[in-house]
């Protein structure tokens, strides 16, 4: 799987949308790039995934480079309950095992 | 909204005593993981476990570790032999298909 990059640290303030970025610059043709969050020590939680095209669900919206070598993850009204550290996967198999870097630690202000 | 459970959540052993760590997976899923996390480390995936046998293992599942599902609804991580490098939160998680995993709340394991 590819390795991804992340910021080690963002603040952003409460109501304002955080966009997290994220380089995939190896990624290959058949890997999802896969965004979790983890509260606290708490167990992660899954956000959002992409091959190729945008996504939006109910929490966030990802978005995919047309040449897929980086992605960003936007929280479009960022809450304090958003504090978290977010990690950015680049993962092949669907179901297989998930390898967490280190992601960004996402820091939300009043 | 169904969730995935763990119990203890808090257990604390001697070293050299052998500890299990349960799981309730959610309840339609068939695909079972068991991640550690190091205080102030990342996640690291330990094991997978799929129609009822490992799919994938880590280097850090040696022989001291085990993963069984008892019946239709547990899953439970077994360290046979503890060690103070074991202290850890482990995480269990579950997927029904494919893509996401939905994790459980964690047991925190310290070993004396």
């Amino acid at each position: 799987d590819a390795k991804t990059t992340q910021p080690t640290s963002m603040d952003c303030a409460e109501g304002r949308a955080a966009n997290l970025p994220c380089n995939h610059s190896t990624i290959s043709g058949n890997e999802y790039v896969y965004w979790y969050r983890q509260i606290h020590s708490q167990g992660p939680q899954y956000i959002i995934h992409g091959l190729k095209n945008n996504e939006t669900n109910e929490m966030a919206s990802l978005i995919i480079t047309e040449d897929r070598k980086s992605s960003t993850l936007i929280l479009p009204h960022a809450t304090l309950r958003d504090t978290a550290v977010y990690y950015c996967i680049a993962r092949t198999d669907s179901w297989g095992k998930l390898q967490f870097g280190a992601g960004t630690q996402v820091v939300v202000t009043p | 909204e169904p969730e995935v459970t763990q119990t203890p959540s808090h257990q604390v052993t001697q070293m050299g005593q052998e500890v299990i760590l349960r799981c309730v997976p959610i309840s339609n899923h068939l695909y079972f993981y068991w991640y550690r996390q190091i205080l102030g480390q990342k996640v690291e995936f330990l094991v997978s476990f799929y129609n009822n046998e490992i799919s994938e293992k880590s280097e850090i599942f040696d022989d001291q570790f085990s993963v069984e599902r008892p019946d239709g609804s547990n899953f439970t991580l077994k360290i046979r032999s503890t060690k103070l490098e074991d202290s850890a939160m482990y995480f269990c998680a579950s997927s029904e298909f494919v893509y996401e995993q939905y994790f459980g709340p964690g047991t925190r394991l310290t070993v004396t």
